[in-house]
């Protein structure tokens, strides 16, 4: 099966400046997160959507980062205007459904924010 | 909220020696316990999960045990091998909340 698509792979942009992920989970999964994963760490949730409504968005920090999940399918995460402290790998999940447990990734996009 | 200790940060063995990691939780409801393995440059891709009702799970050469009264949780691989040098996280969760991750412990493994 196909595994869950982020783009881009690699983003470098200025202090300031906005900037925006992209994510197509795996066919059917009706559950995707986005995680933050700063180097050295373990990934953090920043939002979980079930089809296309928010389940957990108490780590996302909502003054900068947004994001959406339209028609259940896609997902977009944007930070704006973004900070030296973003710099992370940004990591998109799906499962079939919240609570099944095993979380499949994408690659990530490595963002650096100098 | 749940919160996930993770040790040693990092763990060096020669290749055939056995590793372990060991994984603490703070939420007694957490029922769900995944591992991780996240290779340079890849994503994290699941390699073992167990559930509270299990106090032991193996699969060939990795396994995890539970301690619900201790709240922790390990992974233990046996006769490692080069491939298995990565990072690995473990993570925890209750229900349909989602996954708490730990910070991750290096595995090198030496020839």
């Amino acid at each position: 099966e196909a595994g869950v698509a982020q783009s881009p792979r690699y983003k470098i942009i200025e202090k300031r400046q906005s900037v925006a992920f992209w994510c197509n989970p795996i066919s059917g999964h009706a559950t995707l997160y986005w995680y933050q994963q700063i180097l050295g760490q373990g990934p953090k949730l920043l939002i979980q959507f079930q089809n296309n409504g928010v389940v957990d968005d108490s780590q996302l920090p909502k003054d900068r980062f947004s994001a959406e999940r339209l028609k259940g399918v896609d997902s977009t995460l944007k930070i704006q205007p973004a900070k030296l402290e973003d710099s992370a790998v940004y990591l998109c999940a799906s499962s079939l459904r919240a609570g099944e447990g095993k979380l499949f990734f994408g690659s990530g996009t490595q963002l650096s924010v100098l | 909220g749940e919160n996930v200790e993770q040790h040693p940060s990092t763990l060096s063995v020669q290749e055939g020696d056995s590793a372990v990691i060991k994984c603490t939780y703070s939420d007694s409801a957490s029922n769900y316990f995944p591992w991780y393995k996240q290779e340079l440059g890849k994503r994290p891709q699941l390699i073992i999960d167990i559930r509270s009702n299990v106090g032991e799970k193996k699969d060939q050469r990795i396994a995890v045990t539970l301690n619900k009264t201790a709240k922790h949780f390990s992974l233990h691989i046996t006769e490692t091998q080069p491939e298995d040098s990565a990072v690995y996280f473990c993570a925890a969760s209750m229900g349909y909340s989602t996954l708490t991750f730990g910070k991750g412990t290096m595995l090198l493994v030496s020839p």
